[in-house]
């Protein structure tokens, strides 16, 4: 396909548990952003990549978030020991520049996101 | 620190009229960008228009203009002609360069028949 694909789109785990959400961007975009987004609100920046450096893990909560795009393409999204305040959309995004630059380029696509319940 | 404001919760609009959201923004910034997402009921993020806040003109995207007031650091979103199918939710972004984008909480839409 020609967007932002991302799996899986639901996701139900047990509240300890260990959750892995995958991202596969847009065919030869180099930037890919992680968003985070409850219900009712806009999306929140977690962290993002140019090729296979994260280039800002800010915001990512907490140490039990990480994130890792070993090949610059696929990324994945590792919660650990799940909570139930991480219940939320979490949403990819991928941009054809890198972060900085200027133009159209650097315009990101969205995913359909994946909804995490933490029961 | 960079904030987004949506003032306007909810909106709705009658099939074919047209309609305004509101967003505002506060930065120290001079050279940044602006969105305006839109997020169906298949909560999918569709870009909706983009603004460079060096360009002096108003973007536009077929019925989907926007009214950019730097000084004021207002970002506002008009849709013409309103069709059923514009019912979302609507998010505003900004982005300075070289830093991450933030959203403002959202305004949803309703086009009535």
């Amino acid at each position: 396909g020609a967007g932002v694909s991302q799996s899986p789109r639901y996701k139900v785990t047990k509240r300890g548990q260990d959750v892995a959400l995958r991202c596969d961007p847009i065919s030869g975009h180099v930037s890919l952003y992680w968003y985070r987004q409850a219900l009712g609100q806009g999306p929140e920046f977690l962290t993002y990549f140019n090729y296979e450096a994260q280039q800002d893990k800010s915001g990512l909560p907490n140490d039990r978030f990480s994130a890792e795009r070993p090949e610059g393409s696929i990324s994945t999204l590792t919660i650990q020991r799940t909570e139930q305040r991480d219940s939320a959309m979490y949403r990819c995004a991928s941009s054809l520049a890198s972060y900085g630059t200027s133009g159209s380029t650097d315009t990101q696509y969205f995913g359909p996101g994946t909804r995490l319940t933490v029961l | 620190a960079q904030t987004v404001t949506q003032s306007q919760p909810e909106m709705s609009v009658q099939e074919a009229e047209t309609v305004t959201l509101s967003c505002t923004y506060d930065t120290s910034e001079n050279n940044y960008y602006l969105f305006w997402y839109k997020q169906p009921p298949s909560r999918q993020m569709i870009l909706v228009i983009r603004q460079e806040a060096y360009k002096q003109q108003n973007a536009t995207e077929n019925r989907f203009s926007v009214n950019f007031q730097k000084a004021a650091k207002s970002f506002s979103l008009k849709i013409s002609d309103s069709q059923l199918g514009d019912t979302a939710m609507y998010f505003c972004a900004f982005r300075a360069i070289g830093n991450d984008m933030r959203f403002g909480a959202g305004t949803r839409l309703t086009v009535k028949p």
